[in-house]
């Protein structure tokens, strides 16, 4: 069983529409969650740290669910720019850090 | 600040080869992780060094090797290199508390042929 399961994708969503990504992870002792963005080629950076009451950057929200073990990523207004992979993080004791295999995620004008 | 940097950013290497990456984590960061990304999958944990100690590794064979230097920056080895091997190679480092995001270098774009 992985440690962080995603839905690859792809998603294909018309500019302006909302989209969501869940993510599922199997360790409940898990103690810090983040998700990333990878473009192609590149490397992953840092989109956003999920926090237990949830949390809010522009038109990214983000939630953690411990009960379930799920953690899920809302992009509002989609924008051109926001195609590219989106990688569910989780950080488990010791500071070892498990990715998702990505969902892709391409906006279309 | 100085951000994470890797080299080489490409490199093309045979099968049964050695390969050495080096890592410079991150102004402030004591923890550098490396990670190995095959085409359309996540990041897998390699190893952590933290201190100039391995903090932990994943599901790797002994192969696989670091070091991290009191600079804190860091080398990859690969020895015996399969063509498995092919992969982008990530450094990350990170702070060290347990809330701490990774940051990552460009990567080193691996090639066995």
């Amino acid at each position: 069983r992985k440690e962080v399961e995603q839905d690859p994708g792809p998603f294909n969503v018309p500019e302006g529409a909302t989209v969501a990504f869940n993510c599922t992870y199997s360790n409940s002792a898990s103690q810090s969650f983040f998700w990333y963005r990878q473009d192609c080629r590149k490397e992953p950076k840092l989109l956003m740290s999920v926090y237990s009451s949830g949390n809010e950057d522009g038109r990214f929200t983000a939630q953690l669910n411990r009960a379930s073990q799920y953690i899920s990523l809302l992009i509002r207004d989609s924008k051109l720019s926001d195609s590219a992979t989106y990688l569910c993080v989780v950080n488990e004791a010791g500071n070892q850090f498990y990715f998702g295999t990505g969902t892709s995620l391409t906006v279309i004008p | 600040e100085t951000g994470v940097t890797q080299s080489p950013t490409h490199l093309i290497k045979t099968r049964g080869q050695q390969v050495t990456l080096r890592c410079s984590s991150q102004s402030g960061h004591n923890t550098v992780s490396w990670y190995q990304q095959a085409l359309g999958q996540g990041p897998q944990f390699i190893f952590q060094y933290y201190r100039e100690e391995e903090n932990g590794r994943g599901n790797f064979p002994p192969r696989f090797s670091g070091l991290q230097f009191p600079n804190y920056s860091s080398e990859l080895n690969v020895n015996a290199l399969e063509l498995d091997d092919s992969a982008l190679y990530l450094c990350a480092s990170s702070s060290g508390q347990d809330v701490s995001p990774l940051h990552f270098g460009n990567g080193t774009r691996l090639t066995v042929t």
